[in-house]
């Protein structure tokens, strides 16, 4: 969907350093959230926001941060990447009451 | 916490077969989406059931939410090979975790033309 754009699609990092993806979405909508899927777990819930500079945590959040500082941006944070994170993560977006829009994903191998 | 199963996990069905999946929540729901993933690609917002034993069509895809508002099912009539992909369903928490969807794990489908 052209009104969520992530950034970058591919990376590929070593152990031990720091990784930022960017998630930047043109509809206003006041719900973000971040997800990661992986082989045989499906999608899960990392962090998610409700507003500017309001985030929660997720089901899997540790070894990961968040920071919403304009409505439009939402940006993961690895702190100190791991082998254990290497999956694709996925942007979604809501709003209005309806269903989650989610941007193309960004795949994300640690070595 | 809540948990949403679905099953079975994989399906392969000849083009022209109808295709099943079921999902089942721990809790009871205020509402349940079914996503459709392409390979590939990401999720895709099919549909949203709200009521006790609702029933919405989509052309083939036929879609229910139990009446006790626990469990869902999608069916597809008559496969052909564009509906091959994974197919979630999600459930929202309650109160404060109601902006919050939990994934089934998926239903992935294989379409043998």
């Amino acid at each position: 969907d052209a009104g969520i754009t992530q950034s970058p699609r591919h990376k590929v990092t070593e152990t031990g350093t720091p990784v930022t993806l960017r998630c930047h979405q043109t509809e206003n909508h006041r719900y973000m959230y971040w997800y990661r899927q992986d082989p045989g777990h499906g999608l899960r819930l990392i962090h998610y926001s409700y507003g500017v500079k309001d985030t929660d945590k997720g089901e899997v959040s540790d070894g990961y941060s968040v920071s919403r500082s304009k409505t439009e941006d939402f940006l993961l944070t690895l702190e100190s990447a791991t082998s254990s994170q290497t999956s694709v993560y996925f942007c979604a977006t809501q709003g209005g009451g309806h269903g989650y829009t989610f941007g193309s994903g960004t795949r994300l191998t640690v070595v | 916490g809540q948990q949403v199963m679905q099953i079975p996990q994989y399906q392969h069905v000849q083009e022209g077969e109808d295709f099943t999946t079921y999902c089942n929540s721990s809790t009871t729901l205020s509402n349940i989406q079914w996503y459709k993933q392409r390979p590939g690609g990401h999720p895709v917002f099919l549909i949203q059931l709200v009521k006790s034993g609702e029933v919405k069509k989509q052309k083939r895809l036929t879609f229910q939410f139990g009446e006790a508002k626990k469990n869902s099912s999608l069916h597809i009539t008559a496969t052909q090979t564009t509906d091959v992909g994974t197919y979630f369903c999600a459930g929202p928490g309650s109160g404060a975790g109601s902006y919050q969807l939990t994934f089934g794990k998926g239903t992935k489908l294989s379409v043998i033309p």
